[in-house]
């Protein structure tokens, strides 16, 4: 079975850019989180979604936005990029809303210049 | 706000010896997670443990839980290199709803031959 996948894996984007981040659940899982890793840190928890709407959101400005579509994947953007926002960004997707354990994809390196 | 800690941050060992990493955090929380990341890789899930006085093994790991004292051990016995890598644990928000964990600052294991 295939876990989750996300894409790019690795990314770079100038000062100023807008990214945008995808990520495909574990097939059957209808909740999609973003974290935040950056290097020598432990993930940040970003937005959490469940059945397409948001549920939770983290300490992080608006310029991070998400969403998630009828079929459970998840975009994650980011707009008028900084260089405090390379990291690593890790997509999980769990079952369902509570009493779910989270599975994490592989991750997409983004490097902002 | 949940707060996470983890010590030791970093930890050399030689193969074959016993090591305990430590994990406290802040406010009440029913369910504490164990990752393990390798360089450049995403999370693996190893422990997932639910109630107060939990205890499971995988090989050389064993972490416990204590949600009276806020505190859960990962143990390591007779270390090998394979073991290398750093370690997370990261708690949710209680209540039985996983939409945010909030992660330590990880562990990076060195097990020396």
């Amino acid at each position: 079975d295939a876990g989750v996948t996300q894409s790019p894996t690795h990314l770079i984007k100038t000062r100023g850019q807008q990214v945008t981040l995808r990520c495909s659940p574990i097939s059957g899982h209808k909740s999609v989180s973003w974290y935040q890793q950056v290097l020598g840190q432990g993930p940040q928890f970003i937005f959490q979604y469940y059945e397409k709407e948001e549920r939770g959101r983290g300490n992080f400005p608006d310029r991070f936005s998400a969403r998630q579509f009828p079929n459970y994947s998840s975009e994650l953007n980011v707009n008028a990029l900084l260089l405090g926002d390379s990291a690593l960004y890790l997509c999980a997707s769990s079952p369902g809303w509570v009493n779910t354990e989270a599975f994490f994809g592989q991750g997409t390196r983004l490097t902002v210049v | 706000e949940l707060k996470v800690e983890q010590n030791p941050l970093f930890l050399s060992m030689q193969e074959g010896k016993n090591y305990t990493i430590y994990c406290n955090y802040s406010t009440t929380s029913d369910r504490l997670y164990w990752y393990r990341q390798d360089p450049g890789k995403s999370l693996e899930s190893l422990f997932v443990l639910l109630s107060n006085g939990a205890v499971k093994q995988e090989g050389r790991l064993m972490a416990s839980l204590d949600t009276k004292a806020r505190l859960s051990t990962l143990h390591i016995t007779a270390a090998v290199h394979d073991l290398s890598a750093t370690y997370f644990c990261a708690v949710d928000m209680g209540g039985g709803s996983n939409y945010k964990l909030t992660f330590g600052k990880g562990t990076l294991l060195t097990v020396n031959p």
